[in-house]
């Protein structure tokens, strides 16, 4: 399985401001996704980030508030703009490996932002 | 779209005993994925177990195992011989396989079960 890293592990951010969260994996992977998790929720993915292309963004998110760079087949950062106490949530990065298991999709530390 | 249901916001079982917890998912595609992970207090998505659509033998790992029942759309965990290390949160998860689909890779998510374990 993949090893995946992810800095900060927890912060807390001022109102309107901006945290970027990096993610990093030790082997090269073509897919990675960012996903967040709000108190007490499930899963929600906000957007795929394959390198080489723009980010693909679901429904409800949009690029202006989380931007994402990928500039390698190796790293992604994920950055929450102009933060609200909304968006306090625990951000994880995702990525496909393909072996031992194939298809298998497998999540970083995660980080937890709180938002005061 | 696909949809994922965890009808047990709760369970608790005994340690040693052993617990089923419960998932159904409709889709109309044929072939996928599906995953159960666990995410206990440090909050870390840790995979438990994997299942092939196309596969009609049940996945196991060591004390976890699943029913998968296909035609039923319906994909149990079951923990056996339950340990106090066990307690977290079980979400179970939808892929889809097509690789030319628009949802190729996304996890969809259920709303979570939150398992208890009493020494």
């Amino acid at each position: 399985s993949a090893v995946i890293s992810q800095k900060p592990s927890r912060d807390i951010c001022q109102r309107g401001t901006s945290l970027t969260i990096q993610c990093q994996v030790d082997s090269q992977v073509t897919m990675m996704f960012w996903y967040r998790q709000q108190p007490g929720q499930s899963l929600t993915l906000i957007a795929t980030a394959n390198q080489g292309s723009e980010a693909t963004y679901e429904s409800g998110f949009v690029i202006d508030k989380f931007p994402i760079s990928r500039p390698n087949l190796t790293f992604s950062t994920l950055t929450v703009s102009n933060m609200s106490p909304e968006d306090s949530s625990i951000y994880l990065c995702s990525v496909e490996s393909g072996f031992p298991s194939g298809n298998t999709i497998y999540f970083g530390e995660g980080s937890w932002l709180t938002v005061v | 779209a696909q949809t994922v249901t965890q009808s047990q916001p709760e369970m608790s079982v005994q340690e040693a005993e052993t617990v089923t917890l419960s998932c159904t998912y409709d889709t109309s595609e044929s072939d996928y994925y599906l995953f159960w992970y666990k995410q206990p207090p440090s909050r870390q998505m840790i995979l438990v177990i994997r299942q092939e659509a196309y596969k009609q033998q049940n996945a196991t790992e060591n004390r976890f195992s699943v029913n998968f029942q296909k035609a039923a759309k319906s994909f149990s965990l079951k923990i056996s011989d339950s340990q106090l290390g066990d307690a977290a949160m079980y979400f179970c998860a939808y892929r889809s396989a097509d690789a030319g689909g628009t949802s190729y890779g996304k996890l969809t998510f259920g709303q979570g079960t939150i398992l208890t374990v009493h020494p």
